[in-house]
Parts: C-alpha cells; sequence; structure tokens
C-alpha cells in the first residue's frame, strides 16, 4: 500500500532554514505528481507547492512564493521542501501528499503522509 | 485565493444524517467540479472522503456523498457513527494551478 513518510521539521528560528523530506513507497513515485500541504496548530489546511512526476513543473502558494522550494529524487523515491526565509507563520504541520488529476491540474490529494512539525520561534 | 467558507460546526445524533456546506466562488467551486472533501481525526493525518464532487474511494461506506449547486457544495454523512466525529474540510482546484481549502467543519456526534 502507499506510504508516505515525512521527516526533518523542528524548531528554527525566525529568519533560518530548513529541510523536509517525504519518503514514499507503495508506488511508481516518478508517475505521480507531489505536494505539501500544511496546517498550522488548530488550523485548517493551506496547499503549499506542487511538483510533476519529472519535476519539470512546478507550483507554488503566494504565501510561500521566492522562500520555499520544492524538489524531488525519483531515484530515491523522495521529495523534498526547502524552506528558507522562516517566519512565525510558517509553524505548522507539514504534510506530503499524492495528488491525482490531469496533466498539470490537481484535482484531488488520496494519500497522505503523518506530517512532520515545523516551529519558528525564537 | 481566499479559502472556502465552511460552517465552523455541525452536529447530529446517531444514525441520523447531516449537511456540510462548501461555499467558494465562480471562479473555483462554480467553475471546476473538482471539490474534495477531507476527513480529520484529532492527531490525524486528513483523509479522502470524497472527491470529484460525488465520487466516493474505493473501500468508503456510502453513507458518505457529495453533491454542487452553484459555488456550493456540499457533504452529506448519513446513519452517522461515533466514528464519523471529526473536522470535515472540503477542497478545489480554483485554477492557474491553485488549491483551496475551507477552514473546516467540526462535526459532533451527539
Amino acid at each position: 500500500q502507499v506510504q508516505l513518510v515525512e521527516s526533518g521539521g523542528g524548531l528554527v528560528k525566525p529568519g533560518g532554514s530548513l529541510r523536509l523530506s517525504c519518503a514514499a513507497s507503495g508506488l511508481t513515485f516518478r508517475d505521480y505528481y507531489m505536494s505539501w500541504i500544511r496546517q498550522a496548530p488548530g488550523k485548517g489546511l493551506e496547499w503549499v507547492s506542487y511538483i510533476s512526476g519529472s519535476g519539470s513543473s512546478i507550483h507554488y502558494a503566494d504565501s510561500v512564493k521566492g522562500r520555499f522550494t520544492i524538489s524531488r529524487d525519483n531515484t530515491k523515491n523522495s521529495l523534498y521542501l526547502q524552506m528558507n526565509s522562516l517566519r512565525a507563520e510558517d509553524t505548522a504541520v507539514y504534510y506530503c501528499a499524492r495528488i491525482r488529476g490531469s496533466g498539470d491540474y490537481p484535482y484531488f490529494f488520496d494519500y497522505w503522509g503523518q506530517g512532520t512539525l515545523v516551529t519558528v520561534s525564537s | 485565493q481566499s479559502a472556502l467558507t465552511q460552517p465552523p460546526s455541525a452536529s447530529g445524533s446517531p444514525g441520523q444524517s447531516v449537511t456540510i456546506s462548501c461555499t467558494g466562488t465562480s471562479s473555483d467551486v462554480g467553475r471546476y467540479n473538482f471539490v474534495s472533501w477531507y476527513q480529520q481525526h484529532p492527531g490525524k493525518a486528513p483523509k479522502l472522503v470524497i472527491y470529484e464532487v460525488t465520487k466516493r474511494p474505493s473501500g468508503l461506506p456510502d453513507r458518505f456523498s457529495g453533491s454542487k449547486s452553484g459555488n456550493t457544495a456540499s457533504l452529506t454523512v448519513s446513519g452517522l457513527q461515533a466514528d464519523d466525529e471529526a473536522v470535515y474540510y472540503c477542497s478545489s482546484y480554483a485554477g492557474s494551478n491553485i488549491v483551496v481549502f475551507g477552514g473546516g467543519t467540526k462535526l459532533t456526534v451527539l
């Protein structure tokens, strides 16, 4: 069965950087678009970014554009999120999720990881 | 992109039905049949329960159903069970390679 396992979260100071990873198994990873979605403590879900199977198509929410970079390594079945210039409002649980859609258009997320907590605080 | 609008709470007794609404705009819910719903129990990851407005993932009971009218989508949970108590989020493709979520509705089984 599909399994997504995030790692790399932790405590970081404002302005700092962190790199999240998501290890995928049980699927032909290169065939799927993948996404990062976050959830601030006690709040709702917020889509962050997604990337095509080949890595050639990438999109970001305005709230992270220019600060976050999504990438993937299909040889390692892994998805990444490099987060720079972190702010207090980036504090959240970050989930990786598999996308189902058509072409470059994400329609829904059918598998989610358990999430990794990022806390931005001095 | 603005978040979709959901009521903060909903409730029903075991065996009853409850409907949760999700209101967007003509640029997202009203334009695309790509509304999905997710169930999230405390401390757990979200789980897909409805996709493309009305479709259920394999293995999900038919007590969960979805619909859409204009800019508003709805999730109906019939025959409420204790385990249905959770927060439910709607989501929609919003064009321009953007996805938006609702703020979530906490469903309480009385």
